[in-house]
């Protein structure tokens, strides 16, 4: 079936870099946008941005430009996040969704599915 | 960069009673790209509804979407046990990148 699976969870010091992977499992990898979304703890869904797993072409919310960076691996079907510089604010769930969607002769649709299942990054001195 | 509003933050409802949710952006946003997603404590986000009224695969028939414009709304016929949960909308635009609403938190009365 299709599938996302995330790394572990992280415990990393405030300056420090982290990198979670995003294993794809049950289709085409480099047919779909991967996106990585986060979540504070008790708070809602930000976007972070995209890559493009054929073209490793990525495009990063404002907020985070300068801070992360996306990346792939398409011999093993994973997409990797790395956020640096990272603040007690960063402490956060991180999931990686693969977009999908389609075209008819009017109007395109996308939409995020799956979704891994959310890797926990805690930033703490 | 597109606001997406949701109200009520709370929504307090027995199972068997219908649930309505609102979301309201701050702009025109195209309805195929509007999704809704369904979110359990410790889990994941789940899609329901993309293009604003088409149920995901998988999703039971009590759950409907509907609205354009800047005003959306998804419905839950009869609410059932395991419906109580935190509900986003989401969009995206092409100039304005991919947005997500604060969330409604649909809870047991």
């Amino acid at each position: 079936q299709v599938q996302l699976v995330q790394s572990g969870a992280e415990v990393k010091k405030p300056g420090a870099s982290v990198k979670v992977s995003c294993k794809a499992s049950g289709y085409t990898f480099t047919g779909y946008y991967m996106h990585w979304v986060r979540q504070a703890p008790g708070q809602g869904l930000e976007w972070m941005g995209w890559i493009n797993p054929n073209s490793g072409g990525t495009n990063y919310a404002q907020k985070f430009q300068g801070r992360v960076t996306m990346t792939r691996d398409t011999s093993i079907s994973t997409a990797y996040m790395e956020l640096s510089r990272l603040r007690s604010d960063d402490t956060a769930v991180y999931y990686c969704a693969s977009e999908r969607g389609y075209c008819s002769s009017t109007s395109c649709f996308n939409w995020f599915d799956p979704w891994g299942q959310g890797t926990l990054v805690t930033v703490s001195s | 960069e597109i606001v997406l509003t949701q109200s009520p933050g709370t929504l307090s409802l027995s199972p068997g009673e219908r649930a309505t949710l609102s979301c309201r952006a701050s702009q025109s946003v195209s309805s195929s790209y509007l999704a809704w997603y369904q979110q359990k404590p410790g889990q994941a986000p789940r899609l329901l509804i993309y293009g604003a009224s088409s149920r995901a695969t998988g999703i039971p028939d009590r759950f409907s979407g509907s609205g354009s414009g800047t005003d959306f709304t998804l419905t839950i016929s009869r609410l059932e046990p395991e419906d109580f949960a935190v509900y986003y909308c989401q969009q995206y635009g092409s100039s304005t990148g991919y947005t997500f609403g604060q969330g409604t938190k649909l809870e047991i009365k």
